[in-house]
């Protein structure tokens, strides 16, 4: 399979824990986007890294929310002291861009379906 | 204030018909535009882009963008039960730097009755 995966496809943790998913990306994408979904909404942008720089940090992040890709690979995304609020589905998109630029398209892996209870 | 916006829907319609999803969206310097499908409880999945005004066919899907109008639709022809799912309009104001992350509509769901 050489799409976006993601581990792990569902958590379920209690309020007060820290929880860490995984992303790997499409093979030689060298961009890769954290968004983060709710019932009812369309997908919320929180974070993006291009190798392994993170440029653009959302307010929606809070302290409590890190996110690594420390060999411009696969990326971490950490939450800290989870609160019910942080229930979603957390996806992460990869793309590849060129220099001399381009028309850039997204591509999702299935989420992490995250609850706090 | 919403930067994309999708009629809420939900918009049903026969098998065989054409399905027409609209957005609009607020930001004039946005350069390219994304429909998603999304079938309930998996990820959106990437169905058509467009950055040029005027029509893009791809089988049974065309999009349609009008940038003065700020306006973008999604045309699904011959409609299919299969077609059932949440369609997402997303927007993206270009690709360098912090304004290449898409901002996406609400979505809206579409209902083929067979």
């Amino acid at each position: 399979d050489t799409g976006v995966s993601q581990d792990p496809r569902h958590k379920i943790t209690k309020r007060g824990q820290n929880v860490t998913f995984r992303c790997d990306p499409i093979s030689e994408h060298n961009r890769l986007y954290w968004y983060r979904q709710t019932l009812g909404q369309g997908p919320e942008f929180l974070t993006y890294f291009q190798n392994e720089a993170q440029l653009e940090k959302s307010r929606l992040l809070s302290d409590r929310f890190s996110a690594e890709r420390p060999k411009g690979s696969f990326s971490t995304l950490e939450i800290q002291r989870t609160e019910q609020g942080d229930s979603a589905m957390y996806l992460c998109a990869s793309s590849l861009v060129f220099p001399s630029g381009g028309l850039e398209t997204q591509y999702f892996g299935p989420g992490t379906r995250l609850l706090v209870l | 204030q919403k930067e994309v916006e999708q009629n809420s829907g939900p918009l049903s319609v026969p098998e065989g018909a054409i399905a027409s999803l609209n957005c609009t969206y607020s930001d004039r310097g946005s350069q390219s535009f994304f429909w998603y499908r999304q079938y309930s409880g998996k990820s959106p999945e990437l169905i058509m882009f467009i950055y040029s005004n005027g029509d893009k066919e791809d089988g049974r899907f065309t999009a349609q963008l009008n940038k003065a109008s700020q306006y973008v639709s999604l045309l699904i022809r011959d409609s299919q039960p299969s077609d059932s799912a949440t369609y997402l309009c997303a927007v993206m104001v270009s690709d360098t730097g912090a304004n290449s992350k898409l901002t996406f509509g609400k979505g809206i769901t579409l209902s083929v009755r067979p």
